[in-house]
């Protein structure tokens, strides 16, 4: 079956310290992949996406990520987190099916950034 | 451009009570999510709409909850009676491409 798995639930960095959250998907065909980012008591906001072409996207706020075919896996990375980042993020997959084109999440990881 | 609006922002409610939620989507935006998240789990889809016909509602309880979108914009989400385990904040969503979905705020509901 198709999914998406974020196996960190929590990740604490310090401020200005490199950040990659993992994420890991489950999908017989080539996929279509979003990181979103929910602050507290906020809806989700896009960072980023990959259709297909370029395996490094860029994202907005200094994000990218980075798709890994053989590896199933679809990375977020920052190069030096700021406090604002702090927040919890959501990595998903878009399906096409049958029964409807859906947005899959998988269970976020929560950020916490140290000052 | 205006995002996606939902009402209310709060709802606290005693079980067996009803509720309703209503989203705006984004202006030209076929398609239109409900989504429910418990707290600490990630976004469940509880229906899909492309206008105003639904495409996905396999994991929409029916027993309880019905949703209906208007003239292809607004939608409203129902819940009636509600339970317990309602409980989560419900996400609308409105996507114009595939998957590239932009949220509301949600409304956050406590059943208690």
């Amino acid at each position: 079956a198709q999914s998406v798995t974020q196996p960190d639930i929590h990740i604490t960095v310090s401020e200005g310290a490199s950040l990659e959250l993992r994420c890991n998907y489950s999908y017989g065909a080539t996929p279509y992949l979003f990181w979103y980012v929910q602050s507290p008591g906020q809806g989700l906001q896009l960072l980023l996406k990959y259709f297909s072409g370029d395996t490094l996207v860029q994202g907005i706020k200094g994000f990218e990520a980075e798709f890994k075919r053989s590896q199933s896996s679809f990375n977020l990375r920052k190069p030096s987190v700021h406090w604002s980042d702090a927040a919890e993020y959501f990595c998903a997959l878009f399906l096409w099916g049958g029964g409807g084109n859906k947005l899959t999440f998988g269970t976020g990881t929560q950020l916490k950034v140290e000052l | 451009e205006a995002g996606v609006a939902q009402s209310p922002r709060y709802k606290i409610i005693e079980k067996r009570q009803s509720v309703a939620f209503w989203c705006n989507p984004i202006s030209g935006h076929a398609t239109l999510y409900w989504y429910q998240q418990i707290l600490g789990q990630g976004p469940k889809l509880l229906i899909q709409f492309q206008n105003n016909g639904v495409v996905d509602d396999s994991q929409l309880p029916k027993d309880r909850f019905s949703a209906e979108r208007l003239k292809g914009v607004d939608s409203t989400l129902k819940i009636q009676p509600a339970k317990l385990e309602d409980s989560a904040v419900y996400l609308c969503a409105s996507s114009l491409e595939p998957g590239g979905a932009f949220f509301g705020a949600g409304t956050r509901l406590s059943v208690l």
